[in-house]
């Protein structure tokens, strides 16, 4: 099946520092989603994001297809940024149809 | 618009019981698909229901079994409680093979 890997496992940061989070996959997908969870465990929607670039206010993410990676931008964190950032991908084919989580990406901001 | 809607939010059981947990998605929206997050597993998917019939299963026991409505609201149940059950189960809704949205989460906790 497909795996999705991500990178960093975890990350420290400072208060106003910008972060590069990464998003592998091993076969092409349909789709890709990037998702951040709160400390009560519900799973925000960041980004929906099959290819190119997009934003969203201090948040961005591009998707390279071809190469099968996917990266998300966090510029100028925020303590409230902290959580687990999770990118997964949707994958359609035959009887099968589901979203595939990578390990996600333990972030604290720092004050 | 309403979102996802998971009752109940928390559930201590003990080992041997049954419970049974509700996920209403958004308006309009025909997939249902259900997770189970543990800190050693991960996101992995449960199954997935369209149209009140399962479209996809994970690779869980037969204990784990779920149902769809005509109005797209689905149930999840557990039977014959295991300590190794406890953990965070997740319902996702989607229109169709697009952007999923997550529900709060039900906390379980087996005893």
């Amino acid at each position: 099946g497909i795996q999705v890997e991500q990178s960093p496992p975890d990350l420290i940061l400072q208060e106003g520092a910008n972060s590069t989070l990464r998003c592998n996959f091993s076969d092409s997908v349909n789709n890709l989603q990037w998702f951040h969870q709160n400390p009560w465990g519900q799973l925000i929607n960041l980004f929906y994001i099959p290819s190119g670039t997009k934003q969203n206010g201090r948040l961005s993410a591009t998707t390279v297809a071809t190469e099968r990676y996917s990266l998300l931008y966090i510029s100028s964190s925020q303590t409230t940024d902290s959580g687990v950032y999770f990118c997964a991908v949707l994958y359609y084919g035959g009887a099968t149809n589901k979203l595939i989580f990578g390990t996600g990406t333990l972030l604290a901001v720092q004050p | 618009k309403a979102g996802v809607t998971q009752t109940p939010r928390y559930l201590i059981k003990t080992r041997g019981q049954q419970v049974t947990l509700s996920c209403s998605p958004i308006s309009g929206h025909r997939s249902v698909s259900w997770y189970q997050q543990t800190p050693g597993q991960g996101l992995q998917f449960l199954f997935e229901y369209f149209s009140e019939t399962q479209r996809n299963k994970g690779n869980f026991p037969g204990r784990f079994s779920g149902r769809q409505f005509s109005n797209s609201r689905s149930e999840m149940n557990v039977s014959t409680l295991e300590l190794g059950d406890s953990a965070l189960y997740l319902c996702a809704s989607r229109a169709d093979r697009d952007e999923a949205f997550f529900g709060q989460g039900t906390r379980l906790t087996v005893v």
